[in-house]
């Protein structure tokens, strides 16, 4: 059975670094073809991509943040990560890591979890 | 970026009724088109990759279709648990992009 499970600080301020853990079971990330992404949804808003790494160690970022976005894994723990720099209330979202296939896009997503920034 | 422009944004139908969802994208995407349900306070599930392939334990009243750049989820019988909102995904071409969600109520 596939699971995953987001979690971060809740909240934080304006200029902080978020940073997320994706703890996840039921695969893993050093099978060929298997990656892990990270998706958000401002509350009202349209989901929106954020950054996908690869068995391989391979990483891909949505142009709009990129030089915000930093994603790792620990392939031993079963677990992927993902940073970003210097956030702001748009910033605010309910953040969802997901199992990945190339070829088949998300396939298992965990819960999400919720993040504020506010001053 | 490729745009996807998801219709409606809301719907409402009865027990029963034939539903259908369209996603169109800004580009042909070659059917790398995905269909996912999210119930409140639940994980986003996946229905349906790849145009038309019906994931794993997902019931068969459940169907996509299309090509190029329009794509169809259709529910063929509406049964009171398919109560959520539905969104498209679009994986030809990075970034990946979402449509903006259907939200399906009961009549």
């Amino acid at each position: 059975q596939v699971t995953l499970k987001e979690s971060g600080p809740g909240i934080l301020q304006p200029s902080q670094t978020l940073s997320l853990t994706c703890s996840f079971s039921g695969f893993s990330l050093s099978t060929s073809g298997i990656c892990v992404s990270w998706i958000r949804q401002p509350s009202g808003k349209g989901l929106e991509w954020l950054a996908t790494i690869c068995w391989e160690d391979s990483k891909g970022y949505n142009p709009s943040l990129k030089n915000r976005l930093t994603i790792s894994k620990d392939t031993s723990n079963n677990q992927a990560f993902l940073k970003i720099t210097s956030v702001d209330t748009a910033d605010t979202a309910i953040y969802y890591c997901a199992r990945t296939n190339w070829a088949y896009g998300f396939d298992y997503w965990g819960q999400g979890v919720m993040v504020t920034v506010s001053s | 970026d490729i745009q996807m422009t998801q219709s409606p944004s809301f719907l409402s139908a009865s027990v029963g009724d034939r539903v259908t969802i369209n996603c169109k994208a800004s580009q042909n995407i070659n059917k790398y088109l995905n269909w996912y349900q999210q119930k409140l306070g639940e994980a986003p599930k996946l229905l349906i990759y790849n145009t038309n392939n019906l994931q794993t334990g997902i019931p068969s009243r459940f169907s996509g279709s299309g090509s190029g750049t329009d794509y169809t989820l259709t529910i063929s019988s509406l049964q009171p648990e398919d109560v959520a909102t539905y969104f498209c995904l679009q994986h030809s071409s990075r970034p990946w992009t979402f449509g903006g969600g259907t939200k399906l109520e009961l009549k």
